[in-house]
């Protein structure tokens, strides 16, 4: 099974406040977890990623929280802004083909808005 | 400019026209891919290329043809359009690093928004 589980949907969350979405996947095979930030109109942009050897990783207001037995891991936005508002996609990737690629598996997303 | 471009970024067409949607990356990455954005499906792999003349197929290639004469470039074909495929389509690219690994990170281009009436 290759999905990737991502919740909420959509996410309101007050300035200031901490924002958590949550992705769970099934194949141990993944190595490499990343998070891909996307404004209206605009294509992904990786925001944050981990590998399944440590349990969690931060870079600045943002935290990602991966828990290997249970096959999830999650993002937090501290201190979340207006500007924090986008969709955001969870997504997880294994070797797959004769020439090595790590193909993504994404997350159906989550709508953040951070309101004022 | 430097990066990945897209053209066009908004495209109307008819059930059964030929559709070709370009890409265009000035990083002279190894690797390029065609995602297609679906609410509810978040991105989905078209078809992917390794290197110029290597493509192979993705997670939901049918109704889809590419082909990558050149590094830069890597043109996405709807031979005959049908309202399934009215999506956002998204270009990205990654380089290859020492052998034939690819960088984690893919770099994506700003879409275009095709509308099959």
């Amino acid at each position: 099974q290759q999905q990737v589980k991502q919740s909420p949907q959509s996410l309101i969350v007050q300035k200031g406040g901490i924002s958590i979405i949550n992705c769970a996947y099934e194949n141990t095979a993944f190595d490499y977890f990343p998070w891909y930030q996307q404004f209206p109109g605009k294509g992904p942009a990786l925001l944050i990623a981990i590998r399944p050897d440590v349990s969690e990783k931060k870079e600045g207001r943002f935290t990602i929280s991966f828990n290997k037995s249970a096959k999830q891991f999650s993002l937090h936005i501290m201190d979340s802004q207006p500007g924090d508002s986008a969709t955001y996609f969870c997504a997880a990737s294994r070797r797959w083909g004769s020439g090595g690629y790590n193909k993504l598996i994404f997350g159906a997303g989550t709508r953040l808005a951070v309101h004022p | 400019d430097a990066g990945i471009t897209q053209s066009p970024r908004y495209k109307i067409t008819e059930t059964g026209r030929q559709v070709t949607l370009m890409c265009h990356q000035t990083w002279s990455h190894s690797y390029m891919f065609w995602y297609r954005q679906d609410l509810g499906h978040g991105l989905r792999l078209i078809y992917y290329s390794a290197a110029a003349d290597i493509t192979d197929k993705g997670e939901v290639p049918d109704g889809y043809v590419v082909s990558r004469s050149k590094t830069e470039n890597f043109p996405l074909t709807l031979e005959s359009a049908t309202r399934s495929q009215t999506s956002v389509y998204f270009c990205a690219s990654t380089e290859r690093l020492a052998g034939v690994r690819p960088q984690d990170t893919q770099y994506f281009g700003p879409g275009t928004r095709l509308t099959v009436l």
